[in-house]
C-alpha cells in the first residue's frame, strides 16, 4: 500500500496569510489525525477527524481548522499566520477496527509539511 | 496539554555505548507504543506493548513496560550510527511523549 502523502513538502508564507495543508492516508484508514512538531516542543496534537467528523481536538487556537472528505483525505487550515505558526506539520493516518476509547492507535505518519512563516 | 513525559530530554552517548530512554505516565496506560524519527524524517511506529510487565527485542532493541501499566523504557545495546534519531513514546490518545533526541558519537 501507498504510505501517507502530504502536499505541499514546503511553503513560505508572510504574517496575516492563511494556509491549506493537505494529506491523503493510507487506502483504507478512516482516521486522519494533525500534528504541529516545533523543534522545543515535540508533537504537539491539532485534532483528529474520523468518516468526515472532528472526533478530538487538541488545544490549538480557533485560527486552526481541518476537514476530512468522504474519500478520508485531509485538509488543515491555518488563518492569519503567525511567526510562531513556523514548524513541520505532520498527519498521520491509522487503521480501521482500532478506533476503541481508551487504546492507542498504531500511527502512520506522512512525510510533513515544512511551514514557514516570515 | 496531555503529554507523557520521557527522559532524558537529549542523550550523547559514543558508539558502541548502550542507551536508554523512559516514558513515565502519571495515569494506566491501556497500550503504549514507540516510535523512531530520523533527523529530517518523520515519525516510525517501531512496536506496540500491551501487557503488564511486556517485554519485547527487535534485535539491539529491548521495549519494556512497566508492571503498573504507567511506565516504559527502551533500551539500545551497543549503539550504532543508524540509531541516530528522536524516540517517542505514545501511550494516550493523540499524545506523545516529548521525546528523546540520540546523538551517536563516532
Amino acid at each position: 500500500k501507498a504510505g501517507v502523502t502530504q502536499t505541499p513538502r514546503y511553503l513560505i508564507k508572510t504574517r496575516g496569510q492563511q494556509v491549506t495543508l493537505s494529506c491523503s492516508p493510507i487506502s483504507g484508514h478512516r482516521s486522519v489525525s494533525w500534528y504541529q512538531q516545533t523543534p522545543g516542543q515535540g508533537l504537539q496534537f491539532l485534532f483528529e477527524y474520523f468518516s468526515e467528523t472532528q472526533r478530538n481536538k487538541g488545544n490549538f487556537p480557533g485560527r486552526f481548522s481541518g476537514r476530512q472528505f468522504s474519500n478520508s483525505r485531509s485538509e488543515m487550515n491555518v488563518s492569519t499566520l503567525e511567526l510562531g505558526d513556523s514548524a513541520l506539520y505532520l498527519c498521520a493516518s491509522s487503521s480501521p477496527g482500532q478506533e476503541t476509547l481508551f487504546s492507542t492507535d498504531t500511527q502512520y505518519f506522512g512525510p510533513g509539511t515544512r511551514l514557514t512563516v516570515l | 496539554g496531555q503529554q507523557v513525559m520521557q527522559i532524558p530530554q537529549y542523550q550523547h552517548v559514543q558508539e558502541g555505548e548502550d542507551f536508554t530512554t523512559y516514558c513515565n505516565s502519571s495515569t494506566t496506560l491501556s497500550n503504549i507504543q514507540w516510535y523512531k524519527q530520523r533527523p529530517g524524517g518523520h515519525p516510525v511506529f517501531l512496536i506496540q506493548l500491551v501487557k503488564s510487565g511486556e517485554v519485547k527485542k527487535q534485535k539491539r532493541l529491548t521495549f519494556q513496560f512497566g508492571e503498573a501499566k504507567k511506565n516504559s523504557s527502551l533500551h539500545i545495546t551497543a549503539t550504532q550510527t543508524t540509531d541516530v534519531g528522536t524516540y517517542f513514546c505514545h501511550g494516550n490518545q493523540f499524545y506523545f511523549g516529548t521525546g528523546t533526541s540520540l546523538t551517536v558519537i563516532p
